[in-house]
């Protein structure tokens, strides 16, 4: 079965820029999580879709970012305009979900440089 | 205080050693508890969930301590492919479900 698809893997981009990341989970998943990873900070929960719905997204750090989930199989997380600061590694997670939050399967991530 | 917290390590430990992590939690609702496990460059992937009453992978055994608000990992006989960062990885449920990981206790195991 193939696990959680990221795209792309890698992204350099200059400042301003507006940046797409994309994540198909796994099917059957009903939970999709989008995480960002630095050496600074560890790894952060931005948002998390349950059956397509946000329900918690205050770990997206301020209104350049969003994320959308038009249906149960694709996700993105836009960056617009993008900052050096940004630059992390972008993880997608998905989980079956039913009660507590349960075991997450996680993407290979998008390594994004911002110059 | 962070919600999770681990020592950052890193841990150098001969192979064959035993090993073990701890992980305090400050929010006392916390009901699900898992160890991932990250290799440099890659994603997390769990390695076990943490149970009540302690669990045992192998190598691997966690055990939970509620009272004290931690939980622990130890890993006998340690390989070189041991060689990792650990996760503690805490959900609570109060009002809003909310997943913290803690940022890692990196392991490296010396031939």
């Amino acid at each position: 079965d193939a696990g959680v698809i990221q795209s792309p893997r890698h992204e350099v981009t200059e400042m301003g820029q507006e940046v797409t990341l994309r994540c198909k989970p796994i099917s059957g998943h009903n939970s999709l999580f989008w995480y960002r990873q630095t050496m600074m900070r560890g790894l952060e929960l931005l948002i998390y879709f349950n059956n397509n719905v946000p329900i918690d997204d205050s770990g997206m750090p301020e209104d350049r970012f969003s994320a959308k989930m038009p249906n149960a199989s694709f996700s993105t997380l836009k960056i617009q305009p993008s900052e050096p600061r940004d630059s992390a590694v972008y993880f997608c997670a998905s989980s079956f979900t039913s009660g507590n939050l349960d075991t997450q399967y996680f993407g290979p991530g998008t390594r994004l440089t911002v110059l | 205080r962070k919600e999770v917290e681990q020592d950052p390590g890193p841990f150098n430990v001969p192979e064959g050693a035993t090993v073990a992590f701890n992980c305090t939690y400050s929010n006392s609702a916390s009901q699900s508890f898992f160890w991932y496990r990250q290799d440099c460059r890659k994603e997390p992937k769990l390695l076990m969930s943490v149970y009540s009453s302690g669990n045992e992978d192998g190598r691997f055994t966690a055990q939970l301590n509620r009272a004290s608000q931690y939980i622990s990992l130890l890993i006998r006989d340690s390989k070189l492919s041991d060689s990792a960062t650990y996760l503690c990885v805490v959900n609570r449920r109060n009002r809003d479900d909310k997943i913290i990981f803690g940022k890692g206790t990196r392991l490296h195991i010396l031939p």
